[in-house]
């Protein structure tokens, strides 16, 4: 079965402080995964993709096939990081679905 | 560029009721997707559009649920009737091409079935 899980509800650190948003996968084939984003009253938007090993606001993931992991990191929380992220797996059987985890709330106190 | 525009933002309706989402997709993007998310849930996919086709609505309730992109551009989904478990955010996302491009979402309609 293809599945996404992220085992954090919530998650609250203080601003400075190392993050990691855990994401584990589900899937036989070739994943394709991406983190996506929603601040408060905005809409969900992409933050980044595994197959372009960038950092974006300083946040990197990398994919570990072997723990069939994709946890996203930034070492120096900030409070604008304060936000939902979903982790999400790209599948291209039938043509090609995104599938969502439940989502992590981030929340960074000063 | 608005991006991805939906409408209505929100929609309270009686059970057993009639209701219709609009989205309107980034120009030139070719594949529509309308997603359901639940209270304190991730997206679900509920229908995948290349252009005017549906190419993946497997996960698309239908015996309540329909939905239709007439010329390949604006697309609208609609529930008849609606049920207290419809109520969720319903969210629309558009991509150049598939899956390997971004997804841009909308703002979403917050469906409350009452």
């Amino acid at each position: 079965a293809q599945r996404v899980t992220q085992p954090e509800k919530l998650l609250s650190v203080f601003k400075g402080a190392p993050v990691e948003l855990k994401c584990n996968y589900s899937y036989s084939g070739s994943p394709e995964l991406f983190w996506y984003v929603q601040y408060s009253r905005q809409r969900l938007q992409l933050l980044l993709r595994h197959i372009s090993r960038e950092s974006i606001k300083g946040f990197t993931a990398d994919l570990n096939k072997g723990e069939t992991s994709f946890h996203l990191k930034k070492p120096f929380a900030q409070e604008e990081d304060s936000a939902m992220y979903y982790c999400a797996l790209g599948t291209y059987n039938q043509g090609g679905k995104l599938i969502f985890g439940q989502g992590t709330e981030l929340s960074v106190k000063p | 560029e608005a991006g991805v525009v939906q409408s209505p933002r929100y929609k309270i309706i009686e059970k057993k009721q009639p209701v219709a989402f609009w989205c309107n997709p980034i120009s030139g993007h070719n594949t529509l997707y309308w997603y359901r998310q639940n209270l304190g849930q991730g997206p679900e996919l509920l229908i995948r559009y290349e252009n005017e086709e549906a190419v993946d609505d497997s996960q698309l309730p239908k015996d309540r649920f329909s939905a239709e992109r007439l010329k390949g551009v604006d697309s609208t989904l609609k529930i008849q009737p609606a049920e207290l478990g419809d109520s969720a955010v319903y969210l629309c996302a558009s991509s150049l091409e598939g899956l390997g491009t971004e997804a841009f979402f909308g703002q979403g309609t917050r469906l409350t079935v009452v």
